[in-house]
């Protein structure tokens, strides 16, 4: 039971280039998140979308973009890569936002932007 | 704004003894709150789950309870073990789509 799955891993990037994190779960889930991680911190939501075709904006979306054309899918779209997106991201999905739900995370890609 | 506080930042202690995490979060209208494990370069695994109208959850040796009048959680753990060791998470959903707020972790490190 595969759950969510991140790729890649680790990536370093150039400041300006342009990368997607890629984020798949097999469970069905109809709400799927994108949290950044900086060191010593606590997540933050970048974007968040409820089901196939619908996203929203969380707490720091500035310089990315997503993308929700399946149910299993949840793409993050770094532009023009800067040094602040140097970060922990996370994809996490959930069946629904019952109060009963957990939320489940993927391991993570670990991005820095020289 | 939902803001939430978790205290200590860190924490050692001998193996076998009982330890209690805190977690503090301002605004009380909360649908769920959730305590994490993350170990290093891992993400996130839930323990337990508190449901806005529970007083708290157990499982094994992990206690959680939730205050929601007084904006406070504890995760306490018995019998410390150096497996333990890892960053602890609280996060509170506030109802809606829009996921979870999270504290910035208490790093525990249990000493063999």
């Amino acid at each position: 039971n595969a759950g969510v799955t991140q790729t890649p891993k680790f990536r370093i990037l150039k400041i300006g280039q342009s990368m997607t994190l890629q984020c798949t779960q097999d469970m069905n889930h109809n709400y799927m998140y994108w949290y950044r991680q900086d060191p010593g911190m606590g997540l933050k939501l970048i974007y968040y979308s409820v089901g196939a075709g619908i996203t929203d904006k969380g707490e720091v979306p500035n310089g990315y973009n997503v993308s929700r054309s399946t149910t299993e899918d949840f793409p993050l779209r770094l532009e023009l890569a800067a040094p602040s997106q140097t970060s922990v991201y996370f994809c996490a999905s959930s069946p629904t936002a019952a109060t009963n739900e957990k939320l489940f995370f993927g391991s993570g890609t670990q991005l820095s932007v020289l | 704004k939902q803001e939430v506080t978790q205290i200590p930042a860190a924490l050692s202690v001998p193996e076998g003894e009982n330890l209690v995490l805190n977690c503090s979060f301002t605004d009380s209208a909360i649908y769920n709150l959730q305590w994490f494990r993350q170990d290093p370069g891992k993400g996130l695994t839930s323990l337990l789950l508190i449901q806005s109208s529970q007083r708290e959850q157990t499982s094994g040796r992990l206690n959680a309870s939730l205050d929601k009048s007084s904006g406070r959680s504890t995760l306490y753990i018995a019998a410390s073990q150096p497996g333990d060791s890892a960053t602890y998470l609280c996060a509170v959903r506030r109802g809606g789509a829009d996921g979870l707020t999270f504290g910035k972790g208490t790093h525990l490190i249990i000493q063999p």
